[in-house]
């Protein structure tokens, strides 16, 4: 069954930096998959798409700080020097056979 | 500007229907799949149901039989037909375009979203 994990929460200081992850289920780990940030009270952005060997696809005016990786099953997501802005949450998703499936989502704060 | 407007959501007593539709703009509507997602308040995102450039039809388990997805690619339009609504159907409802991920799947990443339409399910 494909299933993304994701960690409920992170937090980091403005100016720092974050790196979330996203975790594909057992015999999966080869699949791509897309990050997609939802600001409070606002629809979802897309962010990137995401393959196994850690190349990214970034969305039209999505600035530097944002960064993908990949190790094994689990791909990751980099923000560097937080923002106000990027206090958010934030959604992996991937598609199989007739299937799109979305991660629980992580919510980072900004301290 | 490629872009994707929703409309259509309302309030509805249980069992109802609905019709959703989501209007594209800005780019080649036939050549791409198109999906619904929706958030129920408070959650996370839930897909729905997608079809693709040639007309695959996917639904999630909770909606098959009730949901019914379609496209009119001369009107550049997405719809969601949803008979026999739930309580657990009020959610907002998102339609997002799928970027393919290679030349011969349409399917992958949704990378144009629109703003979404409340659908409330209540009496």
């Amino acid at each position: 069954q494909l299933v993304l994990t994701q960690s409920p929460s992170a937090s980091a200081s403005l100016g720092a930096s974050v790196k979330l992850t996203c975790t594909l289920s057992s015999g999966h780990s080869v699949y791509a998959i897309a990050w997609h940030q939802q600001q409070p009270e606002k629809g979802p952005r897309y962010l990137m798409r995401l393959n196994s060997d850690g190349s990214h696809t970034k969305g039209d005016g999505i600035p530097d700080r944002f960064s993908g990786s990949s190790s094994g099953a689990e791909r990751y997501l980099t923000i560097s020097s937080l923002q106000s802005e990027d206090e958010a949450d934030y959604y992996c998703q991937t598609w199989g056979t007739g299937i799109q499936v979305f991660g629980g989502g992580t919510k980072v704060t900004v301290l | 500007e490629v872009q994707l407007l929703e409309s259509g959501g309302d309030l509805v007593q249980p069992g109802g229907s609905l019709r959703l539709s989501c209007a594209a703009s800005g780019f080649t509507f036939s050549s791409y799949a198109m999906t619904w997602v929706r958030q129920a308040p408070g959650k996370g995102l839930e897909w729905v149901s997608e079809i693709s450039s040639g007309g695959s039809i996917f639904y999630t388990d909770s909606v098959k039989g009730r949901f019914t997805i379609s496209r009119d690619n001369s009107k550049n339009t997405l719809y969601l037909q949803m008979n026999s609504l739930r309580a657990e159907d009020t959610a907002v409802y998102y339609c997002a375009r799928e970027l393919p991920s290679s030349v011969t799947v349409d399917r992958g990443a949704f990378d144009i979203w629109g703003q979404g339409t409340m659908v409330t399910v209540s009496s």
